[in-house]
């Protein structure tokens, strides 16, 4: 059965640096999301993905945040200097086309993220 | 804005016995919603979903939900609870049919379902 994979499972960081959360969406989904989930809270979108480009995103995607495919098969979350507040579950998302847009969205086993 | 409230933030039941979990949703248009299931370390599985068909809508494991729109609530059910539905739940609404749609899922905050031998 078609999954969303993601890697690593598990990224230790520093406050300050850069990390890259990888995704490999499912084949011939067209959507793609990235979604958060900071300890005991709830599970917040941050961005959605399609055609190549951004087609909505939260609050929360502020300029730290960016999105990539940069080929046929991944999908990117780039956090360009990390805080300790970016320590969280980041959960990666993707979707068929149907005809009036998006389908429901499968989601991968998420990257937990620990900045220290 | 669209939002859902899950009522329960934990339920505890023994096993073969009913579970319910319990959801309200706010939409300004038709909604489409969803509950999906995170087991300990396992990612978001989707068990089930309402998109304006039938109301009463059968998922995996033997789940199934009912969409009440009068009531606003999307509440799931199981007859009889086995071990291994032990896990986080997650109400979710979207606007999949909207014009305006992107796919954007808005969650709950969860519930935490124990089954107890």
């Amino acid at each position: 059965e078609p999954e969303v994979t993601q890697t690593p499972s598990h990224q230790v960081t520093q406050m300050g640096q850069e990390v890259i959360l990888r995704c490999v969406p499912i084949s011939n989904h067209l959507y793609f999301y990235w979604y958060r989930q900071i300890l005991g809270q709830k599970v917040e979108f941050l961005v959605s993905f399609y055609n190549n480009e951004i087609s909505e995103k939260s609050e929360i995607f502020d300029d730290q945040f960016s999105v990539e495919r940069p080929d046929g098969s991944n999908f990117t979350l780039k956090i360009r200097s990390t805080k300790l507040e970016d320590s969280a579950m980041y959960f990666c998302a993707s979707s068929e086309a149907r005809w009036a847009g998006p389908a429901e969205a499968f989601f991968g086993q998420g990257t937990r993220l620990t900045v220290v | 804005a669209q939002s859902v409230t899950q009522l329960d933030s934990h339920v505890s039941v023994s096993e073969g016995t009913p579970v319910l979990l319990r959801c309200n949703y706010s939409s300004s248009y038709s909604p489409s919603l969803f509950w999906y299931v995170q087991h300990p370390n396992k990612g978001l599985q989707l068990l089930l979903k309402y998109t304006s068909a039938a109301t009463l809508v059968k998922g995996i494991n033997g789940f199934e939900a009912e969409f009440k729109k009068s009531e606003t609530s999307f509440h799931l059910t199981k007859p009889s609870a086995h071990m291994s539905d032990a896990a986080e739940y997650f109400c979710v609404v979207s606007d999949l049919y909207s014009s305006s749609n992107t796919g954007k899922l808005i969650f709950g905050q969860g519930t935490t379902l124990q089954v107890k031998p």
